[in-house]
C-alpha cells in the first residue's frame, strides 16, 4: 500500500533530550513537510522540503532540525532548545508542484516530562 | 503572510442535520483543500478545491476564489461526521500551505 509512515505513534522523553520523529513515504513524492498541532489548534508549518537534500524553514523552526538525505524520509529533530515540546507532530507529503494536494501520516504524539 | 479564518468555531448538530462551515482567505490563493481530523488525530483529505463546486457522496464544497472564501456543506450529517475540519490555503506565489483554526463539529445521536 502507498502512503506516509510516522513512528512511534506516542513518544516519551525527558526534559532536555534530543528526540527525532520518522517520517517515510513510498508515494514517490518530492515534497515533504512537518507540522504542529497544539490541542485545540491548527497545524502550524515547521519545516518543509521540496526536493532531496534542501529544505526551508517554516513558521516555527526555532528549536527543530531536519535532514533530507533520501526522497522517502524526512526525519525531524525535536531539540533541547524547543522550549516547550509537547504536541502532536504530523508529516504530510505532496507530488511537489504547486497546484497539488498534501496527504498526511497518522501523526506522533510526543511529550516531554 | 496570509490570514485564514474559519467559522464557526464549534457546531453541534442533532444526526441527520444539514450544515455549512465556512473558510475566509486574506490573499489570492491558488491550491485550497478541506480536510476532517478524526478523534484519533488523523487527517483525511475531503477535496481539494482551488476554485468552483465539487461533490463527494453527502459532502460537497464550493470556493469562489476571486471573493475569496470557500464553503463546506455536509448533508444528513453522521456521527462519524464528528471531528475538526480544517481548510488550508496556499496563496499565489506561495510554496506552501497555511491551515485555518478549525471548525469543531459534534454530530448528536
Amino acid at each position: 500500500d502507498g502512503g506516509i509512515t510516522q513512528s512511534p505513534k506516542y513518544l516519551f522523553r525527558k526534559e532536555g533530550q534530543n528526540v527525532t520523529l520518522s517520517c517515510e513515504q513510498n508515494l514517490n513524492h518530492d515534497a515533504m513537510y512537518w507540522y504542529r498541532q497544539d490541542p485545540g489548534q491548527g497545524l502550524r508549518l515547521i519545516y518543509y522540503s521540496q526536493i532531496v537534500n534542501d529544505f526551508q524553514k517554516g513558521d516555527i523552526a526555532e528549536g527543530y532540525s531536519v535532514s533530507r538525505e533520501k526522497k522517502e524520509s524526512f526525519p525531524l529533530t525535536v531539540t533541547s532548545a524547543q522550549k516547550n515540546p509537547t504536541a502532536f507532530y504530523l508529516c504530510a507529503s505532496s507530488i511537489g508542484t504547486s497546484l497539488d494536494e498534501q496527504f498526511f501520516g497518522p501523526g506522533t504524539r510526543l511529550t516531554v516530562l | 503572510g496570509i490570514q485564514v479564518e474559519q467559522s464557526p468555531p464549534d457546531l453541534i448538530l442533532q444526526e441527520g442535520a444539514n450544515s455549512t462551515l465556512r473558510c475566509n482567505f486574506s490573499d489570492s490563493v491558488n491550491n485550497l483543500q478541506w480536510f476532517h481530523q478524526n478523534p484519533w488525530g488523523q487527517l483525511i483529505n475531503l477535496f481539494y478545491i482551488p476554485s468552483g463546486t465539487k461533490q463527494n457522496g453527502r459532502l460537497s464544497a464550493t470556493t469562489v476564489a476571486t471573493e475569496r472564501y470557500s464553503l463546506l456543506y455536509i448533508s444528513s450529517s453522521q456521527t462519524t461526521d464528528s471531528g475538526v475540519y480544517f481548510c488550508a490555503v496556499e496563496r499565489v506565489g506561495g510554496q506552501n500551505f497555511v491551515f485555518g483554526p478549525g471548525t469543531r463539529l459534534s454530530v448528536l445521536p
